[in-house]
């Protein structure tokens, strides 16, 4: 149980396009989502907490107008990179809550996607 | 707020060898620790958890971690190095409803 999707897993797009990633909680309800970057040989640093019907809330210095997040339903969080540039390159991750499981202080991570911007 | 430091960056051991990756944690309220593996270009994989009861935790893949509350320290370890333990490995911190807070991350590098 507690499996967390994403897709893709891999994108690569030209400078000054948009990019979508899906994050679905697979078997779970997630009223909370969280979205993470990872750069090379670095840890994770938490992006934005994003919340079923409401805007999410954004890390102090991630500029929420270029980080899209989107949370439709109980088991879909939508990040959007709009106007990607090369230092947007990097590894996203996402992470879900699950509220009817034993420990509210877990998260159930996605396998990553890792975008590309030439 | 919480906060996690591990100790060395870079780990090396011969194969066979003990694995001890250190992680040292600060919380104002009672901690919910984890230990994640990341293999190259891949997500994170859940080694063991703490929550309450039993301070020494069990894992997959032989890994264990002893939550010390006196030292607010949450090692992990493995009596026998294996090749394919070769990889980064994350020490978190979570609790009271906060967010997680990840270490800086250990790279452990296991020799032949």
């Amino acid at each position: 149980g507690a499996v967390v999707s994403q897709h893709p897993s891999r994108v690569i797009c030209k400078s000054g396009t948009s990019v979508k990633i899906e994050c679905r909680s697979l078997d779970f309800q997630a009223t909370t989502m969280f979205w993470y970057r990872q750069f090379p040989k670095q840890s994770l640093m938490l992006m934005a907490t994003s919340n079923e019907g409401s805007k999410a809330t954004y890390e102090q210095g991630v500029e929420k107008d270029k980080f899209l997040i989107n949370h439709a339903s109980l088991t879909l969080s939508t990040l959007t990179v709009t106007s990607a540039h090369p230092e947007d390159s990097s590894f996203y991750i996402c992470s879900a809550r699950d509220p009817a499981g034993s420990s509210y202080n877990e998260q159930f991570f996605g396998p990553g996607t890792r975008l590309t911007v030439l | 707020a919480q906060s996690v430091t591990q100790l060395g960056s870079h780990v090396s051991v011969s194969e066979g060898a003990l694995v001890l990756l250190r992680c040292n944690y600060s919380s104002s309220v009672p901690p919910y620790l984890f230990w994640y593996v990341q293999y190259p270009n891949q997500g994170l994989q859940l080694l063991l958890k703490y929550t309450t009861g039993a301070t020494l935790v069990k894992g997959i893949n032989g890994f264990e971690a002893e939550f010390k509350k006196s030292e607010t320290s949450f090692h992990l370890t493995k009596p026998s190095a294996h090749m394919s333990d070769a990889a980064e490995y994350f020490c978190a911190v979570s609790g009271g409803g906060q967010n997680f807070v990840f270490g800086p991350g250990t790279r452990l590098s296991v020799l032949p």
